[in-house]
């Protein structure tokens, strides 16, 4: 699975977007980009996942470029709720084969009033 | 009811001493993981296993070994627990396929004196 580079730490202010970079410049064209998340040692959180396209759900928008060298996950209205370790996640996606994910140290967002 | 379970959530032993972590699902996944965690860094793959009768090792597995009793509960076991594996713990599961996301447990702190 291609390796990740995300920036340790971030800052938002509530209601503001957040954009957190990540990028990923090996993946190879099998392989998706995923989002979780963990808040405060608890279970880490799917948020969202793609291929080519971008993509959007309740949680958050995904954008990838076009090269799929580097994608950018937006919570478009962070609230401190949101403040948490944001893990980007490339892997390959085969039938039959496990869903492993290998979780690098994630970006840090903290979500200020 | 949480769909994902772990028991116990904390957990102090000794060195030497053979401890069990189960998880427990009502998902009705078929695949399920442990990760450990430790501070300040991302999750690791101890073991995962598509089914009762598939058990397959991930990145770290030594000094570890599993069962996977039925379908819906996977236990982690350390035979000899040492203290360089206090960490925290997480199982996962996922549905069948391979693009499906991962729904972890809540965490067992597990610290070895």
């Amino acid at each position: 699975d291609a390796k990740t580079t995300q920036p340790p730490s971030m800052d938002c202010a509530e209601g503001r977007a957040a954009n957190l970079p990540c990028n990923h410049s090996t993946i190879s064209g099998n392989e998706y980009v995923y989002w979780y998340r963990q808040i405060h040692s608890q279970g880490p959180q799917y948020i969202i996942h793609g291929l080519k396209n971008n993509e959007t759900n309740e949680m958050a928008s995904l954008i990838i470029t076009e090269d799929r060298k580097s994608s950018t996950l937006i919570l478009p209205h962070a609230t401190l709720r949101d403040t948490a370790v944001y893990y980007c996640i490339v892997r390959v996606v085969l039938p039959g084969t496990a869903s492993k994910l290998t979780f690098g140290t994630g970006t840090r967002l903290q979500v200020t009033l | 009811d949480a769909d994902v379970t772990q028991t116990p959530r904390n957990r102090i032993t000794k060195t030497g001493k053979r401890i069990m972590l189960e998880c427990s699902q009502t998902k009705g996944h078929d695949r399920m993981y442990w990760y450990r965690q430790d501070p300040g860094l991302g999750l690791r793959l101890i073991y995962y296993s598509f089914d009762v009768k598939d058990i397959n090792k991930g990145e770290i597995s030594d000094g570890y070994s599993v069962s996977r009793q039925a379908q819906a509960k996977f236990s982690l076991s350390l035979e000899s627990a040492i203290p360089n594996q206090t960490a925290l713990y997480f199982c996962a599961t996922s549905r069948g396929h391979g693009y499906n996301e991962q729904f972890f447990g809540p965490g067992t702190r597990l610290t070895v004196l």
